[in-house]
């Protein structure tokens, strides 16, 4: 697509339900990254794909939090028993191929657990 | 741990008058990047920097990359309201610099 697009815009939960994300990056874009926003703060890194593979999670707050990316394009972030401290901006980025290269954002999902 | 940090984290301005933003790394960086948020947007690409000492400038803006590849300032000339936003640099670190690691930010608000 044109730019990277991400889905839904916004979610309210309740404490303690499972939440998906979705994240669909420029399709030439190799690589795909999920960061944690909250606000007034900068992004803070939570994992990365090259195409399918996922190098590295090392962000992820908690074992509640995985993503995937089975095809190496469209990427989803899972959050398990949401907890109201989750409650950010998730935003998800796409580059051409690593770190060196320009990364772009998506609109971000606004996520807040009641 | 390793770390990014920007100064100020606030600055209002008048508008007409020079901006600067300030970025600290804890460590050598292979290169930085700035990006550009605007209120309720989201991050925007302005630049990378790669070499030691390197300055590039965009019409009213000026990017400056530390001797040591440890710091980086962004400078705008006399500011226009549309420069209001949120300025965050980032540079990779982590093992094998493998994160994109981003400061706090600096939001400039202008008054016109």
């Amino acid at each position: 697509g044109a730019g990277v697009s991400q889905s839904p815009r916004y979610k309210v939960t309740k404490r303690g339900q499972d939440v998906t994300l979705r994240c669909d990056p420029i399709s030439s874009h190799a690589t795909l990254y999920w960061y944690q926003q909250a606000l007034g703060q900068g992004p803070e890194f939570l994992t990365y794909f090259n195409y399918e593979a996922q190098p590295d999670k090392s962000g992820l707050p908690s074992d509640r939090f995985s993503a995937e990316r089975p095809e190496g394009s469209i990427s989803t972030l899972t959050i398990q028993r949401t907890e109201q401290r989750d409650s950010a901006m998730y935003r998800c980025a796409s580059s051409l191929v690593g770190f060196q290269e320009t990364q772009y954002f998506g609109p971000g999902t606004r996520l807040l657990v009641l | 741990g390793q770390q990014v940090m920007q100064i100020p984290q606030y600055q209002h301005v008048q508008e007409g008058e020079d901006f600067t933003t300030y970025c600290n790394s804890s460590t050598t960086l292979s290169n930085i990047q700035w990006y550009k948020q605007r209120p309720g947007g989201h991050p925007v690409f302005l630049i990378q920097l790669v070499k030691s000492g390197e300055v590039k400038k965009q019409k009213r803006l000026t990017f400056q990359f530390g001797e040591a590849k440890k710091n980086s300032s962004l400078h705008i000339t006399a500011t226009q309201t549309t420069d209001v936003g949120t300025y965050f640099c980032a540079g990779p670190l982590g093992q094998g610099a493998q994160k994109l690691v981003f400061g706090q930010g600096t939001r400039l608000t202008i008054n016109p």
